[in-house]
C-alpha cells in the first residue's frame, strides 16, 4: 500500500485566495483525520469523519474551513478565503476502529506546507 | 478536554546514552496512549501504541510505559543513536466512543555523534 497520499505537497497563495488540500487515505481504513500543525499551536485534530460522515468538527477554526469526503477514497480539506493565519502544514490520516491490537493506530500522510501571503 | 503535556521541550544528548522522554495527562480515563516519531518536513510515524489495560510496550531499544492513575508515560531509548534525531510526540485516545486522539507539543530530541 502506497500510505496516506497527500496533494500538493506544498502550496503558496495569497491571501483571500480558495485553497484545496486533497487526502487519499489507506484503502480500507474506515476513519479519515484533518489536523494542522503550527510551532504556536503544535498538532490540531480540525475534524474527522467514519465511513465517509463528519463526526467531529468542533476543531475547525472558522467558517472559511470546509471538510468533504465523497467517498471512502477522497477527501478534501478547503478553505476559503485565505489568510496568512492558515498558513501551517496540513496533515491527513487514516485508520482502522477495533480490528486488533495495534491496528487502531493512525497512519499519517506527509502533509501540505501552506504559506498564505 | 483532555490536555497532553511533554517535557522537556528539547532535549540534546551524546550518542549511546540513555534517555527518558516524560508524557503527562490530565484526565486518566483514557482508552489508549501511542508515541509517534515526526522528522523533519514528514508526517507522523507510529512507535508504540499502550492499551489502557497494560503496563509497557517495548520495541527494539524503545519502552514505553504508562501509569494511568497518575495521567503519565514515558518512552526509554535506549543507546541512542543520531538516527534517533527527530521529534517525539505523545497521543492519548479519551474514550471508546470515537477514535480521536489528543496531542501534546513534542519533544525535539537530538543525539550528537
Amino acid at each position: 500500500d502506497a500510505g496516506v497520499i497527500q496533494s500538493p505537497r506544498h502550496e503558496v497563495t495569497e491571501m483571500g485566495q480558495e485553497v484545496t488540500l486533497r487526502c487519499k487515505p489507506i484503502s480500507g481504513h474506515d476513519y479519515l483525520f484533518w489536523y494542522r500543525q503550527t510551532m504556536m499551536r503544535g498538532l490540531e485534530l480540525l475534524i474527522y469523519f467514519n465511513n465517509n460522515v463528519p463526526i467531529d468538527d468542533s476543531g475547525m477554526p472558522e467558517d472559511r474551513f470546509s471538510a468533504k469526503m465523497p467517498n471512502a477514497s477522497f477527501s478534501t480539506l478547503k478553505i476559503q478565503p485565505s489568510e496568512p493565519r492558515d498558513s501551517a502544514v496540513y496533515f491527513c490520516a487514516s485508520s482502522l476502529l477495533y480490528s486488533g491490537q495495534g491496528s487502531e493506530t493512525q497512519y499519517f500522510g506527509p502533509g501540505t506546507r501552506l504559506l498564505v501571503l | 478536554k483532555q490536555e497532553v503535556t511533554q517535557i522537556p521541550a528539547a532535549l540534546s544528548v551524546p550518542e549511546g546514552e540513555n534517555l527518558v522522554l516524560n508524557c503527562s495527562f490530565t484526565d486518566s480515563a483514557i482508552y489508549n496512549l501511542q508515541w509517534f516519531r515526526q522528522d523533519p518536513g514528514k508526517g507522523l510515524t507510529s512507535l508504540l501504541l499502550i492499551q489502557s489495560s497494560q503496563r509497557e510496550q517495548t520495541s527494539g531499544r524503545l519502552n514505553a510505559s504508562l501509569d494511568k492513575s497518575s495521567g503519565r508515560s514515558t518512552l526509554y531509548i535506549a543507546a541512542s543513536q543520531p538516527g534517533d534525531s527527530a521529534t517525539y510526540l505523545c497521543a492519548v485516545r479519551p474514550g471508546h466512543t470515537g477514535n480521536q486522539f489528543y496531542f501534546g507539543t513534542g519533544t525535539s530530541l537530538t543525539v550528537i555523534p
